[in-house]
């Protein structure tokens, strides 16, 4: 059972800038979860995929946007990057079989903005 | 809105001394809850789920949790903390939406850190 896969696991990024983030699901997994992880803190929900489509999202401007392609990976694409957008952004994955699937989490990828 | 609490910011033990981790949630309804672990560097490991039934969930690496619904609270225990548990321990509450789709909120975490 292959589990979920980031890439890049470091990134450098100049403020003003566009940064895309990858992620491999779980096999078996539908459903793809984002989070931001800043320094010393818990994880805060971005949003949520689902079938190709935005299932959820937590309070974060639209310059953070996403994808789901049909095997069911997914991209973070931020744009107009501020230094508070340093952290490390988490995807997760999970079966849609029911509401109480847990989340099954990547390495992340730290994201550092200058 | 939902929140998760986790009073201890830091804590210290000594390898083979008994560990507690607390955690308190604010849900209107029956919650979905969990533990995870994070190691330096690394994403986060599920240790245990709690949905519904017996209040007392096993998971893994000789982790439990006690659901007690009256004091809102999940925490976490082992009896006997081995060197390798030190990390950061994060409860989560499933936010959930019409039965539809998850939104996960997570507490500010404790970090772990084991005396030899």
């Amino acid at each position: 059972e292959t589990g979920v896969t980031q890439s890049p696991t470091h990134l450098i990024k100049t403020r003003g800038q566009q940064v895309t983030l990858r992620c491999s699901s779980q096999s078996g997994h539908n459903t793809v979860s984002w989070y931001q992880q800043a320094l010393g803190q818990g994880p805060q929900f971005i949003f949520q995929y689902y079938r190709e489509e935005e299932n959820g999202r937590g309070n974060f401007p639209p310059r953070f946007s996403g994808l789901q392609f049909p095997n069911y990976s997914s991209e973070l694409n931020v744009n107009a990057l501020e230094l508070d957008d340093s952290a490390l952004y988490l995807c997760a994955s999970s079966a849609k079989t029911g509401v109480n699937s847990p989340l099954h989490f990547g390495n992340g990828t730290r994201l550092t903005v200058t | 809105a939902q929140s998760v609490t986790q009073p201890d910011i830091h804590i210290t033990v000594s390898e083979g001394a008994s560990l507690e981790l607390r955690c308190n949630y604010s849900y209107g309804a029956t919650p979905y809850l969990f533990w995870y672990v994070q190691s330096p560097g690394q994403g986060l490991q599920l240790l245990l789920k709690y949905f519904s039934g017996d209040t007392l969930v096993q998971g893994i690496k000789g982790f439990e949790a006690e659901f007690k619904r009256s004091q809102s609270s999940f925490n976490l225990r082992k009896p006997s903390v081995h060197w390798s548990d030190a990390a950061e321990y994060f409860c989560a509450v499933d936010n959930l939406r019409d039965n539809y789709g998850q939104n996960f909120v997570f507490g500010p975490g404790t970090r772990l850190s084991v005396l030899p």
